[in-house]
């Protein structure tokens, strides 16, 4: 069965220091997804992105985050310059051309020290 | 704005009981509903999604829930717990107009035997 990966499972970074956490969507989506979940919180939208844009930001995603297909198979999230509360899980997730049904990742575990 | 409201942290039951975990959202128009599973060190599987039609809808797993317009619940059920049931659970609000899912904070389920 087709699934979204992520890499790397757990990440440990310095404050201030940049992260990009990678993705690989289901071959056939089309719509490209971020989210994160702080420890104990819920999982909360940061970005949608399709046709090489992004259609929906959170107000989380602020001028630190950024995202990127660069290759037509990965996409990936930076964060410039991390911060403590930028600790937590980020989930990727796609979905098909109905749009109709996320399908996410593992997870990546960004602790920031 | 939408919202979704789990309304209990921690579930426990005995192994074979029935269960309901229970969801309520807040949206203008019909929503587009779902529920998700987090194993431990997982990411979140789709057990199930609401779009319209029948308001009992089958999962997978043997879970099914049940839309109730009138209450803006959508209450997930199954009727006999297997321990591998253990796990948390997420109920996400999504529509028409966005990309976005809206996720509760989540329902711990433990089992025991």
């Amino acid at each position: 069965e087709p699934e979204v990966t992520q890499t790397p499972s757990h990440q440990v970074t310095q404050m201030g220091q940049e992260v990009i956490l990678r993705c690989v969507p289901i071959s056939n989506h089309l719509y490209f997804y971020w989210y994160r979940q702080i420890l104990g919180q819920k999982v909360e939208f940061l970005v949608s992105f399709y046709n090489n844009e992004i259609s929906e930001k959170s107000e989380i995603f602020d001028d630190q985050f950024s995202v990127e297909r660069p290759d037509g198979s990965n996409f990936t999230l930076k964060i410039r310059s991390t911060k403590l509360e930028d600790s937590a899980m980020y989930f990727c997730a796609s979905t098909g051309i109905m749009n109709t049904e996320a399908f996410f990742g593992q997870g990546t575990r960004l602790t920031v020290v | 704005a939408q919202s979704v409201t789990q309304p209990d942290i921690h579930i426990t039951v005995s192994e074979g009981a029935s269960l309901e975990l229970r969801c309520n959202y807040s949206y203008g128009a019909t929503p587009y509903l779902f529920w998700y599973v987090q194993s431990p060190g997982q990411g979140l599987q789709l057990l199930l999604k609401y779009f319209s039609g029948d308001t009992l809808v089958q999962g997978i797993k043997g879970f099914e829930a049940e839309f109730k317009r009138s209450q803006s619940s959508f209450n997930l059920r199954k009727p006999s717990v297997h321990w591998s049931d253990a796990a948390e659970y997420f109920c996400a609000v999504g529509a028409y107009n966005t990309d976005k899912l809206i996720f509760g904070t989540g329902t711990r389920l433990q089992v025991f035997p």
